[in-house]
């Protein structure tokens, strides 16, 4: 299947600091990405979807200000956690979508705010 | 509305077999899926239905019926390694994937 790669896999922060969370589609051309956050023992929960040049569609309950994400390229998509709070700790997955019909994930990102 | 249902746990022995049935409701339905996801890992895909019917592949054989709303992931022959949780997700009409909490499935020696 496909490759898609995130990073960092884990992160620690402290309160009230940024971080960035990375993900690259290896061997396609991602026209779409999925970003997810799971918090333990619960499904993944869907934040926003992006397409490659446009703005990105958050779900509702999700703030765009808080969570950035930018989709500049068919390869790479970037999920910013602004002034990140102990609240933000979970499990942030990205998922890539090209020409196929399933969605490709990346490894995950544990993000700990501090 | 959008709704999917799956068990939320199952216990199977090693080499049995073990069918996880998923329900959903969804608007404009483009398929289904079933993911793999080991605790502390970012899911896997397993497979995809749109069509009704059984699809193989290997231990794993995934069946949809579109118009019961229904699908189910069958194992067999049952490894420790496939204690894991199985996540069913359907798509609708805007390619998205609406998703199920997960089966979390135990296998015992």
């Amino acid at each position: 299947g496909a490759v898609v790669s995130q990073h960092p896999s884990w992160v620690i922060c402290k309160s009230g600091t940024s971080v960035k969370i990375e993900c690259r589609s290896l061997d396609f051309q991602a026209t779409t990405m999925f970003w997810y956050r799971q918090f333990p023992k619960q499904s993944l929960m869907l934040m926003a979807t992006s397409n490659e040049g446009s703005k990105a569609t958050y779900e509702q309950g999700v703030e765009k200000d808080k969570f950035l994400i930018n989709h500049a390229s068919l390869t790479l998509s970037t999920l910013t956690v602004t002034s990140a709070h102990p609240e933000d700790s979970s499990f942030y997955i990205c998922s890539a979508r090209g020409g196929h019909t399933e969605a490709f994930f990346g490894q995950g990102t544990r993000l700990t705010v501090v | 509305g959008q709704n999917i249902d799956q068990p939320t746990e199952m216990t199977a022995t090693e080499g049995a077999i073990v069918q996880i049935n998923c329900t959903y409701q969804t608007s404009g339905f483009n398929g289904l899926f079933w993911y793999q996801q080991h605790a502390g890992e970012a899911p896997t895909f397993l497979s995809y239905n749109v069509l009704d019917g059984l699809e193989e592949k290997g231990r794993f054989s995934s069946f949809l019926s579109r118009s019961k709303g229904y699908s189910y992931l069958l194992l067999k022959e049952l490894q420790m390694k496939d204690s894991a949780s199985y996540l069913c997700a359907s798509m609708d009409s805007n390619y998205q994937l609406i998703w199920g909490a997960g089966t979390k499935l135990i296998i015992k020696p």
